[in-house]
């Protein structure tokens, strides 16, 4: 029961082009959305999230985007630099029964090349 | 400011072995989870707490067992280790129920079962 997927497993992009980062939802109860970049041999770090309540969210370079009727999220990253060379997890979230259910995909290997 | 430790960063443990997983946090964060991830899969909860005194079984708590005597640590259990727990253990904490900012991760625990 994959409610969050991450379709492409790995994306390659050369530096100082966009990199966009896709994730799709299957249960219409997320309101909240987050993205999180993981480097080797460390935990997953918070990058940007959105409410359902939104449809862009900006920071820096990074930008996210829902489209909640498509249940389908985006990062976008522009400028790409090398350094952005990492996995990325989309992560949804609703209230159940006993709290907040965060659901994470499986992830997405960004390389951005030189 | 450390954020959440894990120790160790890797084990290999024979089947049937217990070992715990050590997770501290310094940032009195009241919420602490753990999760794994294994090759390919989204991060999957095992078993999280609200606040000392206080644990709930996630998606995938078959096998391990938690306590939370303080508000600093949230050790993971293991008994009778079984090749299925092979996987990678996050531990991760935050102020809030909904992860507003995102969960705060630890490094990580690479755990293999032989």
């Amino acid at each position: 029961d994959q409610q969050v997927k991450q379709n492409s497993p790995s994306l390659s992009v050369q530096e100082g082009r966009i990199s966009i980062l896709n994730c799709d939802y299957t249960n219409s109860m997320f309101d909240y959305f987050l993205w999180y970049k993981k480097y080797p041999a460390e935990g997953p770090t918070f990058l940007i999230s959105i409410s359902s309540i939104k449809d862009k969210n900006e920071d820096g370079r990074f930008t996210v985007f829902l489209n909640k009727s498509a249940k389908h999220l985006s990062l976008h990253i522009v400028p790409s630099q090398p350094g952005d060379s990492a996995v990325y997890f989309c992560a949804a979230s609703r209230l159940d029964t006993g709290g907040f259910k965060t659901i994470f995909g499986a992830g997405t290997r960004l390389f951005v090349k030189a | 400011n450390a954020g959440v430790t894990q120790t160790p960063k890797f084990r290999i443990l024979k089947i049937g072995q217990s070992m715990t997983l050590q997770c501290t946090q310094d940032m009195n964060h009241n919420y602490m989870y753990w999760y794994r991830q294994d090759p390919g899969m989204g991060l999957k909860l095992i078993y999280y707490s609200v606040g000392a005194g206080i644990t709930d079984k996630g998606e995938v708590p078959n096998g391990y067992n938690v306590s939370r005597s303080t508000t600093e640590d949230f050790p993971l259990r293991l008994e009778l280790a079984a090749p299925s727990q092979t996987s990678v253990y996050f531990c991760a904490s935050s102020p809030h129920e909904r992860q507003t900012y995102g969960y705060t991760f630890g490094s990580g625990t690479r755990l293999t079962v032989v």
